[in-house]
């Protein structure tokens, strides 16, 4: 299997602040990565597919960028709303593997 | 509006079964494919399998191949996950998610609420 790997583990920023937080393969994917937000006790939500397509619905803050084995997910200014967990999920082979997770606070 | 609405709660025994469903509305729903990816508490999302929802066709993760079966009905578009030989690892919330239209892309764009399986003696 493809593995994961999220950094950092968990975030603490402002309001306002431009946050990133990148994912890496274990092998390449191409840009077959997906990026969701996880807020207590929801299911998670589609932000980004494609590595860098914005799913319909999502605030233009949030962006992803990469290909290969390097990904990125951008907030470009963070808003309370943003508290969550996210998750980035490649689905180049015939399955699909999750990271562990970044969790991102508010200073 | 899209929605997935998966069963309540269950509580089971070690080496019990439990089936939760999935009843999708707001969307044709044999036009689509149904995964079930679970969540044990403080671990990542993990995949479980998917089913066609128009030909009834299957694919199952490896690692539950053997213990798991999903199935659906259409006439009442609702998906089904059956896992069976339970263990106390086996403790997470289960969601099904819907994959794009008439594809299998492996990403998921609505999500039921989740149903809690606890495995306890």
């Amino acid at each position: 299997d493809i593995q994961m790997t999220q950094s950092p583990s968990t975030l603490s920023a402002s309001v306002g602040d431009r946050v990133s937080i990148t994912c890496r393969a274990s092998q390449s994917i191409s840009t077959w990565l997906a990026w969701y937000q996880q807020k207590p006790g929801k299911a998670p939500k589609l932000l980004i597919y494609g590595a860098s397509s914005l799913q319909s619905g999502v605030p233009s803050r949030f962006s992803g960028s990469g290909s290969g084995t390097e990904f990125t997910l951008t907030i470009g200014s963070l808003q309370p709303d943003d508290v969550a967990t996210y998750y980035c999920q490649q689905y180049n082979s015939l399955s699909n593997t999750f990271g562990q997770g970044t969790k991102l606070e508010i200073k | 509006q899209v929605q997935l609405v998966q069963s309540g709660a269950e509580v089971r025994k070690p080496g019990a079964s439990v089936k939760v469903s999935c009843k999708a509305s707001g969307f044709t729903f044999t036009n689509y494919v149904i995964h079930w990816v679970r969540q044990a508490p403080g671990q990542r999302l993990e995949w479980m399998g998917w089913i066609n929802a128009g030909n009834g066709n299957t694919k199952y993760s490896q690692k539950f191949q053997g213990r798991v079966t999903i199935t659906r009905d259409t006439s009442a578009s609702t998906a089904y996950m059956d896992l069976n030989s339970l263990r106390s690892e086996d403790t997470a919330v289960y969601y099904c998610a819907r994959d794009q239209e008439w594809l299998v892309m492996y990403y998921f764009d609505y999500w039921g609420q989740g149903t809690l399986v606890t495995v306890s003696s």
